[in-house]
């Protein structure tokens, strides 16, 4: 069935350093894939998404790429702040319904 | 503002006791959802409802129940028979299912003691 695997945290990084949180996808068919992110005492939120192979899922400077051949949709950023730290979850769609990782905590430190 | 309203934030509760958990939406979304988050276990799908008076079972339903009288309405119970019901719940909304586009709640924290 379709799952989702992510690095484990916590990934603790000084502040303008480049992150990378890697994700990786069992599927049949071609799901959807998405990073949200938790701040602190919150629910989630989407930060962004890829419909198809080949695509990039753009926002607030993080970037991911649907990459079929290797079944990943890493994501990126050039240069963190202190206000990036928070949880992030890979998912993908499943039957209609999303399927989250286990969330990778990063912490960014001035 | 449009937006989730879970309540109550934090609530504890005693072995034995059922408890329901509120959660109300004005984004007329049709679809809402339930979510069960633990540490290091990412969040799993408790509930889900695509339309009213209508709902469906997602990977761990056991000790639970919803409703879905109304469209901005979607509360869980968690019953007695959840073995380990400490978590934190989450409940988000969608225009409809398969989009994975969820709208989520700031959650409700519950203790069992």
């Amino acid at each position: 069935g379709n799952s989702v695997t992510q690095m484990e945290g916590p990934v603790t990084l000084s502040e303008e350093a480049f992150l990378t949180i890697n994700c990786t996808y069992t599927a049949t068919g071609y799901p959807s894939l998405f990073w949200y992110v938790q701040y602190p005492g919150e629910g989630l939120q989407l930060l962004l998404k890829a419909t198809k192979a080949d695509d990039k899922g753009s926002n607030k400077g993080f970037e991911a790429t649907y990459r079929k051949e290797t079944t990943s949709f890493h994501l990126e950023k050039g240069s963190v702040q202190v206000s990036d730290s928070a949880v992030y979850f890979c998912a993908l769609t499943r039957q209609g319904n999303l399927i989250f990782g286990k969330g990778t905590k990063l912490s960014v430190k001035p | 503002d449009g937006g989730i309203t879970q309540s109550p934030k934090y609530l504890f509760r005693k072995e034995g006791q059922n408890v329901t958990l509120s959660c109300e939406q004005n984004l007329n979304h049709d679809a809402m959802y339930w979510y069960r988050q633990d540490p290091g276990q990412g969040l799993r799908l408790i509930y889900y409802s695509q339309i009213v008076n209508d709902f469906q079972k997602g990977d761990i339903a056991e000790g639970y129940s919803v409703s879905r009288e109304k469209k901005e309405s979607f509360p869980l119970t968690v019953t007695s028979a959840q073995k380990n019901p400490t978590a934190f719940y989450l409940c988000a909304s969608s225009t409809g299912q398969g989009t994975g586009e969820l709208f989520f709640g700031e959650g409700s924290r519950l203790t069992v003691l």
